[in-house]
């Protein structure tokens, strides 16, 4: 049962264009919620978060927006560079939980220049 | 600046070889996890820990086993390696409940 969900693989954007990574969740206790860019043999390096409290956060070129509604988030890149080439994980966790974040399956982000 | 860091950055190992995979970090978090990253699968979360001595299974420990015995320093054990458990390995820490993880560099593990 895959309680948080990325349901494309891979995507591909210009440079200079807008880039949009998809997340969907099902289990309504989640609350707080990350997104990770990971680069080939290297970990997983944080970029954005965002509360269940706020409907959208920002930092510089990346935006991330929360539907709780529609229990979807997105992140948002603008405008996209090649160095932002990776593979995108968001992830959710619940307050009245454990430690734990369940991490989508990833987005490969491809940036053509 | 939060470093995490993996004893080693690739590892062959045999089939039924013993394999101890090392995290250190540096920030005095509490909590410290391993995970495994498959194609396709994601990041799955195999054990993790929220004080020394203390661990919890996560979602795949089967096969797995780990060990905190300082707090900066978190151990995943192969008892028996086989080679369904070739993958990445990724340490991460956090100060506690929902803080943001800070991952290690990965360690690409091949089980002939």
């Amino acid at each position: 049962d895959q309680q948080v969900k990325q349901n494309s693989p891979s995507l591909s954007v210009q440079e200079g264009r807008i880039s949009i990574l998809n997340c969907d969740y099902t289990n309504s206790m989640f609350d707080y919620f990350l997104w990770y860019k990971k680069y080939p043999a290297e970990g997983p390096t944080f970029l954005i978060s965002i509360s269940s409290i706020k409907d959208k956060n920002e930092d510089g070129r990346f935006t991330v927006f929360l539907n709780k509604s529609a229990k979807h988030l997105s992140l948002h890149i603008v405008p996209s560079q090649p160095g932002d080439s990776a593979v995108y994980f968001c992830a959710a966790s619940a307050a009245s939980g454990t430690y734990k974040y369940i991490f989508g399956t990833g987005t490969r982000l491809k940036v053509l220049a | 600046d939060v470093k995490v860091t993996q004893s080693s950055r690739y590892l062959v190992k045999r089939t039924g070889e013993k394999v101890f995979l090392e995290c250190v970090q540096d920030m005095d978090h509490e909590n410290m996890f391993w995970y495994r990253q498959d194609p396709g699968l994601g990041l799955r979360l195999i054990y993790f820990s929220y004080d020394v001595k203390m661990k919890e299974k996560g979602d795949i420990p089967e096969g797995y086993s780990v060990s905190r015995e300082k707090k900066e320093r978190f151990s995943l054990i192969l008892e028996s390696a086989s080679t369904n458990q070739t993958s990445m390995y990724l340490c991460a820490s956090s100060f506690g409940g929902q803080e943001t993880q800070y991952f290690g560099p990965g360690t690409r593990l091949l089980v002939l």
